[in-house]
């Protein structure tokens, strides 16, 4: 599978707490996204970075994108209740034809 | 804008039926895929479109037809349901070159 594969599957913190997931792939890729899912509602789309690229910032998301390790981290700055979702990483493999494979995702739970 | 439709939100359908699983965006969006969605995990891709006439399988396309006849339309055809298809399905389109995908609020589909 090409599949990105999403650590850890689960996270759990506070209000006020950095939240760090990571993602690994398996090919080159021509970029990464990151999409939030809130419960029962359809993705959003957070961020791409393309494989040329290496940190990318959107207001308090921060991804690093290393394509010598096939990995790729998002970063919450500041969490609030609110960020309370699955985070999911997609790779772009297709050369161009958008064709997205999504990681089995991790369940981030924001604690007031 | 409506952004991407997906007609019906819930359906109960009975082994061996068929049906068809409406996907509709007003963005004149060229990429459009389909994705199942199962408890705890990741999206699976479909099928998916890079435009009209143009169709691809995914990584899950067994059971499944779909078509593009034009380009706000991408219909998702169920040839004899299995409960094994008991699932959330997810449209989902995007513009040519860089960015995400935007996703419809998805149908949950219940084989018996």
């Amino acid at each position: 599978s090409q599949q990105g594969e999403e650590d850890p599957q689960a996270l759990s913190i506070q209000e006020g707490e950095n939240a760090t997931m990571n993602c690994s792939y398996k090919t080159s890729i021509n970029n990464l996204q990151w999409y939030r899912q809130n419960s029962g509602r359809g993705l959003v789309h957070l961020i791409l970075i393309r494989s040329n690229e290496r940190e990318k910032h959107s207001g308090r998301l921060r991804v690093t994108l290393d394509t010598s390790k096939k990995s790729s981290s998002l970063l919450i700055t500041a969490s609030r209740a609110a960020d309370t979702a699955s985070y999911f990483c997609a790779t772009d493999f297709s050369g161009g034809y958008n064709k997205l494979i999504f990681g089995a995702g991790t369940r981030l739970a924001v604690h007031p | 804008n409506a952004g991407v439709t997906q007609t019906p939100k819930f359906q109960v359908l009975k082994t061996g039926q068929s049906m068809t699983l409406q996907c509709a965006q007003d963005m004149n969006h060229e990429y459009m895929s389909w994705y199942r969605q199962d408890p705890g995990m990741g999206l699976r891709l479909i099928h998916y479109s890079v435009g009209a006439g143009i169709t691809d399988q995914g990584e899950v396309p067994n059971g499944y037809n779909v078509s593009r006849s034009t380009t706000e339309d991408f219909p998702l055809r169920l040839l004899s349901a299995a409960p094994s298809q008991t699932s959330v399905y997810f449209c989902a389109s995007k513009e040519t070159g860089a960015g995400g995908y935007t996703f419809g609020s998805g149908t949950r589909l219940t084989v018996v």
